[in-house]
């Protein structure tokens, strides 16, 4: 299995809404990453967790609130968004995180419209 | 602090022609490279990545690219387009430690029948 999983495929929510982003692998990998892409621009890095723990945070807003609860699977809650929030979110992983070299599988994304 | 630069935005090649998608990264040491393919609406697959050795590194679906440190390229080559490589190709660059993966601006294939 070398799929990373995304749910769901698609997300309308309003700016009040709580709603929550789920990504998945079971490749045994221990780095899992959040990207955010804008339409027609790359992705952006938003959180990188390496077992289990929290590595990075690219200055992403509180509204966004990443959680990582066990090595297979990768949270992104979501409250309070705004229209600007609107990207396709992108899940990924790799087999560790620092050594420079490794390949990172991507999920096929959520793409997020805030109202 | 690690940069990339891909000069086209649009690239439009023929079926069937050769490709050739530029790539100029800035790090002050040897970076790790890397090209990756995005279809639309989907997540990003990685054709090749370069970090040590031979300077020609061959990739998937017939795809290579070659590290050229004296211009501080990694273009990537194809020496004859199939109408399903129309997608986003983005190169990559990452450094050593903790440091994160740099993406292009990406470069928009479009192939032409």
């Amino acid at each position: 299995d070398t799929e990373v999983t995304q749910t769901p495929k698609h997300l309308v929510m309003g700016m009040t809404n709580k709603k929550s982003l789920k990504c998945e692998q079971h490749m045994g990998h221990r780095a899992m990453y959040w990207y955010k892409q804008k339409a027609k621009k790359p992705p952006e890095l938003m959180f990188v967790y390496s077992y289990e723990k929290l590595s990075i945070n690219e200055s992403v807003p509180s509204r966004f609130s990443p959680e990582c609860p066990n090595s297979s699977l990768l949270n992104l809650h979501l409250h309070a968004l705004q229209p600007e929030d609107s990207a396709l979110y992108l899940c990924a992983s790799s087999q560790e995180y620092g050594q420079g070299g490794e390949k990172l599988f991507f999920g096929s994304g959520t793409q997020l419209s805030v109202l | 602090a690690q940069s990339v630069t891909q000069p086209d935005i649009h690239i439009t090649v023929s079926e069937g022609a050769s490709l050739e998608l530029r790539c100029n990264y800035s790090y002050g040491a040897t970076p790790y490279l890397f090209w990756y393919v995005q279809s639309p609406g989907q997540g990003l697959q990685l054709l090749l990545k370069y970090f040590s050795g031979d300077t020609l590194v061959q990739g998937i679906k017939g795809f290579e690219a070659e590290f050229k440190r004296s211009q501080s390229s990694f273009n990537l080559r194809k020496p004859s387009v199939h109408w399903s490589d129309a997608a986003e190709y983005f190169c990559a660059v990452r450094g050593g430690g903790a440091d994160g993966l740099t993406f292009g601006k990406g470069t928009h294939l479009i192939i032409q029948p």
